[in-house]
């Protein structure tokens, strides 16, 4: 099947740094890539639907200016978490759309 | 709230048994449906999906079962194997405006016992 990766696989800063994780559809062209968030023990929570060319849709209470997405490529998305606090900590994955979503192995982020 | 969610949130099945993990569904306008797993630190992985015109749809050592009238979609995996052992979500496909979004349930963990 098709084979979705990110960068870094997990990260730890300093609050009130930036972090930006990579997510890159490896062996097919992905127009629309999605953002997930997921927290110890619970389920994955869409954050944004990044859309190559185009700016991101953001659900609803997920600031748009904190999380920076851009999406520059048919194979590359990149989310950055600005100013990063500790209750941004968590578990970030992206998955990239080709005939279904394909999900990426997921960025631990730890903002100390 | 959330439109899908999960009856039980751990399963323990003896390695050999079959298991059976249940989901609950409210958006009767849904009509894809899909089964993931999760292994601990990792992103979640494809088992199976089927829309909402079947019933039932079976793939290997899986079957998926969705039963419309009570919005009830439920997953079989058959012979467990220690490799099972992971936490399962369903997820719904939401349709608006064109851009499709999965929406995902609670997660049912499940652990094989050896």
């Amino acid at each position: 099947g098709a084979v979705v990766s990110q960068h870094p696989s997990r990260v730890i800063c300093k609050s009130g740094t930036s972090v930006k994780i990579e997510c890159r559809s490896l062996d097919f062209q992905a127009t629309t890539m999605f953002w997930y968030r997921q927290f110890p023990k619970q389920s994955l929570m869409l954050m944004a639907t990044s859309n190559e060319g185009s700016k991101a849709t953001y659900e609803q209470g997920v600031e748009k200016d904190k999380f920076l997405i851009n999406h520059a490529s048919l194979t590359l998305s990149t989310l950055t978490v600005t100013s990063a606090h500790p209750e941004d900590s968590s578990f970030y994955i992206c998955s990239a759309r080709d005939e279904r979503q394909y999900f990426g192995p997921g960025t631990r982020l730890t903002v100390l | 709230g959330e439109s899908v969610g999960l009856h039980l949130p751990t399963l323990s099945v003896q390695e050999g048994d079959n298991s059976i993990i249940n989901c609950a569904y409210s958006n009767s306008a849904s009509d894809y449906f899909i089964w993931y797993k999760q292994e601990s630190g990792k992103g979640p992985q494809f088992i199976i999906d089927i829309r909402s015109n079947m019933d039932k749809r079976q793939g290997q050592r899986v079957t998926v079962l969705l039963n419309k009238t009570v919005k009830h979609l439920s997953l079989q995996i058959a012979a467990t194997q220690p490799g099972d052992s992971a936490v399962y979500f369903c997820a719904e496909i939401i349709v608006p405006f064109g851009n499709e979004k999965l929406t995902f349930g609670t997660g049912t963990r499940l652990t094989i016992i050896p």
